[in-house]
């Protein structure tokens, strides 16, 4: 049982590149969420999905997309990178409901340059 | 909107001693949840413990307890008999129990560094 895993590991980009992050669940979970992670600003939420199809933003969405249009996956676009953008990238689902654990990925380093 | 603080951004303990990590939070609902999560330097979350606000009683896991004290809106973990193991950062976290779409998302604290001296 995999998990959660997270695609690529560390990513190196150039400012104004694009790429996507992506992040999938084999638990059957509804919803995902995807955070960054800076030091000395704990994890904050970039954009979350409920369900299938469904999205939402959080606390941090600007110059981010996500789409959820398979349940088991959640991808997270930068479409014009910034250095402001350099973090740590982490994914996590939970079953539907609220007060369960979240399962967290291994995370993405991504550094822009 | 909820807060959770945390004022510790580091602390160090002797190993075998016992420590304990403050959280306090804000919000105006009575029903929620919260959580504490550690990450290792592997970078990886794990869930230490987690408590319901309906419940008086305080979590335990193994080494790991809370004092949950709701009035005064205050979670803080003890760690006992500590390990070199336990050498983490350390995340509380909150979330509301009553499903609106927005209310679905975790809130957490910005971490205190945790380490464990042999």
């Amino acid at each position: 049982n995999a998990g959660v895993t997270q695609t690529p590991k560390f990513r190196v980009l150039k400012t104004g590149q694009s790429m996507t992050l992506l992040c999938a669940q084999d638990m059957n979970h509804e919803y995902m969420y995807w955070y960054r992670q800076d030091p000395g600003m704990g994890l904050r939420l970039i954009h979350y999905s409920v369900g299938e199809g469904t999205t939402a933003k959080g606390e941090v969405p600007d110059g981010y997309n996500v789409s959820r249009l398979k349940k088991q996956n959640f991808l997270l676009g930068l479409e014009s990178a910034a250095p402001s953008q350099t973090s740590v990238y982490f994914c996590a689902s939970t079953p539907e409901g609220l007060g369960y654990e979240q399962y967290f990925g291994p995370g993405t380093r991504l550094t822009v340059t | 909107a909820q807060t959770v603080t945390q004022s510790q951004p580091e602390m160090s303990v002797q190993e075998a001693e016992t420590v304990t990590l403050s959280c306090t939070y804000d919000t105006s609902e009575s029903n929620y949840y919260l959580f504490w999560y550690k990450q290792p330097p592997s970078r990886q979350m794990i869930l230490v413990i987690r408590q319901e606000a309906y419940k008086q009683q305080n979590a335990t896991e193994n080494r790991f307890s809370v004092n949950f004290q709701k009035a005064a809106k205050s979670f803080s973990l003890k760690i006992s008999d500590s390990q070199l193991g336990d050498t983490a950062m350390y995340f509380c976290a909150f979330i509301l129990t009553i499903s609106n779409f927005g209310n679905e998302k975790l809130t957490f604290g910005t971490g205190t560094r945790l380490t464990i001296i042999p």
